[in-house]
C-alpha cells in the first residue's frame, strides 16, 4: 500500500517560516492527488486548513499557504505564532475513492 | 452550519463488533460522501472509508475485510461497523463529509473514543 510521508517534527521560531512536506513512497506529488492539509490540537477534532492543493479553508488566516514543490505537496507558514504549535497532517486521494492520512507533522514553535 | 455528532458504545469487547453513528444536522445527507477516520492514543489519522448516500462504499484495504458502512437518508445518519476488534482498534473514532469535487474533509465531528478490552 501507498505511504505518504510526512516529517515527524519540525521546529520553527516565533515568527519565522516553516515549510511542511508531504510526499509519497513511490513517485511525485501532483495537484492530481488533490492535497488537503490539516490541522490538530491535543485532544481536539481536525481543522481543515488547505484544499485542492492550495485553496485556503473558510476562515483560515493569509499566513497558510499551500503549494506542489518539486515532487511534494507543501505547507507554508508565514509569521508562526505559538498557537501554531499542534500536529500537521496532510492527505492525498488515491483515486477510486480512496485517500491515505500522511504520518503527521509535529510542529513546535519556540 | 453543519455539525456531526458521533455516538455508540464506548467499550467493545474483543472478537465482537464495534459500531458507531454520525448524526448530521444543519444540512442534507444527501448527494455527500460521508467518511470514518480513527486515531489510536498517541498515534496518527487513519481514513477507514467512505459512503456516498447512494450507498457505494470504498474501504481502506488494510481494513477492508472488516468494516461496513451504512446509511439512513430518513435519519440524516450514516454508520460504521467493524466486526472482529482487537485492542489495536482501540481509538478515537471521527466522522466527517466530503467534498468529492475536491476529494477532502470539510467537516469534521467532534470524536468518539471507543475501547476494546474484556
Amino acid at each position: 500500500q501507498t505511504v505518504v510521508t510526512q516529517e515527524p517534527s519540525f521546529s520553527v521560531s516565533p515568527g519565522g517560516t516553516v515549510t511542511l512536506t508531504c510526499g509519497l513512497s513511490s513517485g511525485s506529488v501532483s495537484t492530481s492527488y488533490y492535497p488537503s492539509w490539516y490541522q490538530q490540537t491535543p485532544g481536539q477534532a481536525p481543522r481543515t486548513l488547505i484544499f485542492n492543493t492550495n485553496i485556503r479553508s473558510y476562515g483560515v488566516p493569509d499566513r497558510f499557504s499551500g503549494s506542489i514543490l518539486g515532487n511534494k505537496a507543501a505547507l507554508t507558514i508565514t509569521g508562526a505564532q505559538t498557537d501554531d504549535e499542534c500536529d500537521y497532517y496532510c492527505v492525498l486521494y488515491m483515486g477510486n475513492g480512496n485517500s491515505v492520512f500522511g504520518g503527521g507533522t509535529k510542529l513546535t514553535v519556540l | 452550519q453543519v455539525q456531526l455528532q458521533e455516538s455508540g458504545p464506548g467499550l467493545v469487547k474483543p472478537s465482537e463488533t464495534l459500531s458507531l453513528t454520525c448524526t448530521v444536522s444543519g444540512a442534507s445527507i444527501s448527494s455527500y460522501f460521508w467518511s470514518w477516520i480513527r486515531q489510536p492514543a498517541e498515534k496518527g489519522l487513519e481514513w477507514i472509508g467512505r459512503i456516498y448516500t447512494g450507498g457505494s462504499t470504498n474501504y481502506n484495504p488494510s481494513l477492508k475485510s472488516r468494516v461496513t458502512m451504512s446509511v439512513d437518508t430518513s435519519k440524516n445518519q450514516f454508520s460504521l461497523k467493524v466486526s472482529s476488534v482487537t485492542a489495536a482498534d482501540t481509538a478515537v473514532y471521527y466522522c466527517a463529509r466530503v467534498l468529492a469535487r475536491y476529494n477532502y474533509f470539510d467537516y469534521w465531528g467532534q470524536g468518539a473514543l471507543v475501547t476494546v478490552s474484556s
